[in-house]
């Protein structure tokens, strides 16, 4: 069964730093493009982050980009989002999901709470 | 960046009537690999987002066949042939055919 469990939310001040992971189970995860997908309290869905299978190549939504890093070690079947200078308005649930040009396999995902 | 915009945003249904979700793109998502990355997806009160439909009509795995996906180009449709008590949630469409990777704006599917 394929799995993904996000660890590492939490409370954070402002301009502070946070670091998901999240451990996937069930499946070839080095054969696989993974991503986060975020979600505001009470609001919709908004892309955060993709990275390639290899992770060579990774691609990063506008409001997160200089902020934000993507990684994986596939050794480890673990992905990474490290989140730097954390604004209010990265509060947020974040989920993790193996990335085939849709998202078909989501954990349960992370609060991050962003305040003072 | 694609716009995906969503119709309507709520949807009353009776229990056991169909029900139809319409999905606009501000351009085409086909690929130039032939595919069009549209997908729907249900997020059920408290739950994290599961995938439906892939492609603009793949059904994924232990979907059951009352949903159904339909369109090309810039239009599609999610159709729910009866509606139960357990469809009650909000549904999204998305597109990977470019990054940024966008999704509509969500419609909350209630029962009458």
């Amino acid at each position: 069964e394929v799995q993904m469990a996000e660890s590492g939310g939490g409370l954070v001040q402002p301009g502070g730093s946070l670091r998901l992971s999240c451990a996937a189970s069930g499946f070839t995860f080095s054969a696989y493009y993974m991503g986060w997908v975020r979600q505001a309290p009470g609001k919709g869905l908004e892309w955060v982050s993709v990275i390639s299978n290899s992770g060579s190549n990774t691609y990063n939504a506008d409001p997160v980009k200089g902020r934000f890093t993507i990684s994986r070690d596939n050794s480890k079947n673990t992905l990474y989002l490290q989140m730097n200078s954390l604004r209010a308005e990265d509060t947020a649930v974040y989920y993790c999901a193996k990335y085939l040009r849709h998202f078909d396999c989501w954990g349960q995902g992370a609060l991050v709470t962003v305040s003072s | 960046d694609i716009v995906m915009t969503q119709t309507p945003l709520s949807s009353p249904v009776t229990l056991g009537q169909p029900a139809s979700i319409s999905c606009r793109s501000s351009q085409s998502l086909g690929h130039s690999d032939g595919n069009t990355y549209l997908s729907w997806l249900q997020q059920r009160p408290g739950q994290p987002p599961r995938l439906l439909i892939y492609n603009i009509s793949n059904r994924f795995s232990g979907v059951p066949d009352r949903f159904s996906g339909s369109g090309a180009g810039t239009d599609f449709t999610l159709k729910i042939s009866r509606v139960e008590a357990e469809d009650v949630g909000v549904y999204y469409c998305m597109q990977g055919t470019q990054f940024p990777i966008t999704f509509g704006q969500g419609t909350r599917l209630e029962i009458k």
